[in-house]
């Protein structure tokens, strides 16, 4: 079975300074990750995933994670966060090829502070 | 579009009584999903359909009842609701599988 861990519940920036949210994944098969993002009062939206191909994958916003099979993590930075980017940040794995569930971590709320 | 939809936004329920709440997509998705959040948990998936007249459990069924006898609807039933039951509810699809899904804006729901 899959599972998810994001290692930072919560995580405090200030507007402009780079920020990295934490993901490690446990399985032993194959996966595939995604990162989605929920603005306060909203459904979850879809961030950025990694099928296949680039281990470095980017979002139209500015972030980027970086699939590293190793160290079973998938990472999620941003050189320069705005207020705007206030969120919580949900991390999600899914087993590759042919499985019906997504299995999504605790999230990391970010608060971006002027 | 209007993407996905969710009926209604907030209820309260006392305990033991019973409610639908209705999810519907414009998008002519074959997956649809259940998913309950709560602090500190994340999203854990309550049922999922796979097609239209389909319906699997998931990490957390016990207590919920689900059908989807349209292609479009997915509805979720409490028979007799529990204080447990106090969450944020929402409803997801998507097209051939797990890898992208589409929220709705979710049901607060309260059980006194």
């Amino acid at each position: 079975a899959q599972s998810v861990t994001q290692l930072d519940s919560q995580v405090p920036v200030f507007e402009e300074a780079p920020v990295e949210l934490r993901c490690n994944y446990s399985s032993s098969v194959s996966v595939y990750l995604f990162w989605y993002v929920q603005y306060p009062n909203q459904g979850l939206q879809l961030l950025l995933k990694y099928l296949s191909g680039s281990t470095l994958v980017e979002s139209i916003n500015g972030f980027e994670a970086e699939f590293n099979k190793s160290q079973t993590s998938f990472h999620l930075r941003k050189p320069s966060v705005h207020i705007s980017d206030t969120a919580e940040y949900f991390c999600a794995v899914t087993r590759s090829g042919g499985y019906n569930k997504l299995i999504f971590g605790a999230g990391t709320r970010l608060a971006v502070h002027p | 579009n209007a993407g996905v939809t969710q009926t209604p936004k907030f209820r309260v329920l006392k305990t033991g009584q019973s409610m639908t709440l209705l999810c519907a997509q414009d998008m002519n998705h074959e997956y649809m999903y259940w998913y309950r959040q709560d602090p500190g948990m994340g999203l854990r998936l309550i049922h999922y359909s796979v097609g239209e007249g389909t319906t699997a459990k998931g990490e957390v069924p016990d207590g919920y009842n689900v059908s989807r006898l349209k292609k479009q609807n997915f509805l979720l039933g409490l028979e007799s609701a529990a204080p447990s039951q106090t969450s944020v509810y929402f409803c997801a699809s998507s097209y051939d599988g797990p890898y992208e899904q589409y929220f709705g804006p979710g049901t607060r729901l309260t059980v006194t």
